[in-house]
């Protein structure tokens, strides 16, 4: 079945250490995102690739890092610069080319120890 | 003022309930408006889609868009337990690549 596979599923991250989320997409989609939901904030923007090896920043980039090396892959790293890190973190992907019916995988929860 | 206003709810109704979730926006440009629900702890999944103004409806559920007001809505009819969960509005202009979300409603369908 196509989707979107996130992992993991819960991540626990000790003080100054640099953490990676795997986001794996088979839809043979285009753009792929990522997005960091508080409670009560919604759901903000962090970085986005509209095409293998080209990324933008979000709206809170700030202490973290992506690559995309491969359409099917857009994993993010959570560095140390990030003080306040812990959040439900979910990616996603869409077709491209001005069509953005986002679809989701089942996000990350990442704790801080 | 924020782009995207949403009321987070919760909204608590009985089993069998119309209801009506809100959204409303200041950027006219916006073109695109959908709907997303997200159940506790998961990934949201893609409701209703719909472009300009007009009503768009699918089952139980109806999306509406006045553009003039900067107004939309999202009606459930009959509505169940298993609708319990927060729903998102999001929007877009065709200009843009990333979608604008509002922060969610919890909805909370007692039986």
């Amino acid at each position: 079945d196509g989707g979107i596979t996130q992992s993991p599923k819960y991540l626990f991250r000790k003080e100054g250490q640099n953490v990676t989320l795997s986001c794996e997409q088979n839809l043979n989609h285009d753009a792929m995102y990522w997005y960091r939901q508080d409670p009560g904030q919604g759901l903000r923007l962090i970085y986005y690739s509209q095409i293998v090896n080209d990324f933008q920043k979000g709206d809170i980039a700030e202490g973290y890092s992506v690559s995309r090396e491969k359409k099917e892959s857009f994993p993010l790293t959570v560095t140390s610069a990030q003080k306040n890190p812990t959040a439900f973190y979910l990616c996603a992907s869409t077709i491209g080319q001005g069509n953005e019916k986002l679809f989701f995988g089942s996000g990350t929860q990442l704790s801080v120890l | 003022q924020k782009e995207v206003e949403q009321d987070p709810g919760p909204l608590s109704v009985p089993e069998g309930a119309i209801v009506s979730l809100n959204c409303t926006y200041s950027n006219s440009a916006f073109q695109y408006f959908m709907w997303y629900r997200q159940y506790s702890r998961k990934g949201p999944e893609l409701l209703m889609y719909t472009y300009s103004s007009g009503n768009k409806e699918d089952g139980r559920f109806t999306a509406q868009v006045d553009k003039s007001s900067k107004y939309i809505s999202l009606f459930i009819r009959d509505s169940q337990p298993s609708d319990s969960a927060t729903y998102l509005c999001a929007m877009y202009n065709s200009g843009y690549s990333t979608l604008t979300f509002g922060k969610g409603t919890m909805l909370l369908v007692s039986p």
